[in-house]
């Protein structure tokens, strides 16, 4: 099973600002990988997916990096709409698995 | 628009079974593969199983094959997930998800989800 491991668990930010968020797996996955955004009471929403495509109607502030086992989403200025949790996925194998998640919060 | 609507959660106790159901509509059922989710109480997402357009191919997370079903009914544009030997671990918010655009591994359209929560 590939293990996604995000970093930090936390991160505090000031509306404007840039934030940046990493992803590691635990072997390579090329580059399939996702990103989704969760929001306290409702369900997940795809942000990115082959590490750098954004969904349909995700803003262009959003945007992905990195192949293999790095990546990262940046946000490049923070709205209050973002604060939220973020996570990566990846189906490069079974069984698809998340990384355990970053929570955005208002610095 | 695209509207998911799962049902069937509720309170089990350990060791007992539950069905859920999603009722799919403003798309064609089936020509998707449909997939569950879950997402235990204030932790993270764990995919669960997902289902080939005509239901002949299904893959499951270890922790859920031999006790959970994953079926559809194109007919009704339902989704169904079978649990059986229930254990505590499986309390979760399970939502049923698609993808309308490229890999059916991801997921843009995700119901509002239904709890489970198996306690004695």
């Amino acid at each position: 099973e590939i293990v996604m491991t995000q970093s930090p668990a936390t991160l505090s930010v000031s509306p404007g600002e840039r934030a940046t968020l990493s992803c590691r797996a635990s072997q390579s996955v090329n580059s399939n990988l996702a990103w989704y955004q969760q929001k306290p009471g409702q369900a997940p929403r795809l942000l990115i997916y082959g590490a750098s495509t954004r969904a349909t109607g995700i803003p262009a502030r959003f945007s992905g990096s990195g192949s293999g086992t790095e990546f990262t989403l940046t946000i490049s200025s923070l709205q209050s709409e973002d604060f939220a949790v973020y996570y990566c996925q990846q189906y490069n194998n079974w069984p698809l698995t998340f990384g355990g998640g970053i929570k955005v919060e208002i610095k | 628009e695209v509207q998911l609507v799962e049902s069937g959660g509720g309170l089990v106790q350990p060791g007992g079974s539950l069905r859920l159901s999603c009722a799919a509509s403003g798309f064609t059922f089936s020509t998707y593969w449909m997939t569950w989710v879950r997402q235990a109480p204030g932790k993270g997402l764990e995919w669960v199983a997902n289902i080939k357009q005509d239901g002949s191919d299904k893959y499951y997370v270890d922790s859920v094959r031999g006790r959970f079903t994953i079926s559809r009914d194109n007919a009704k544009n339902s989704l169904y997930l079978q649990m059986r030997s229930l254990r505590a671990e499986d309390t979760a918010v399970y939502y049923c998800v698609f993808s309308a655009s490229g890999s059916y591994l991801i997921w843009d359209y995700w119901g509002q989800g239904t709890l489970v929560t198996v306690s004695s």
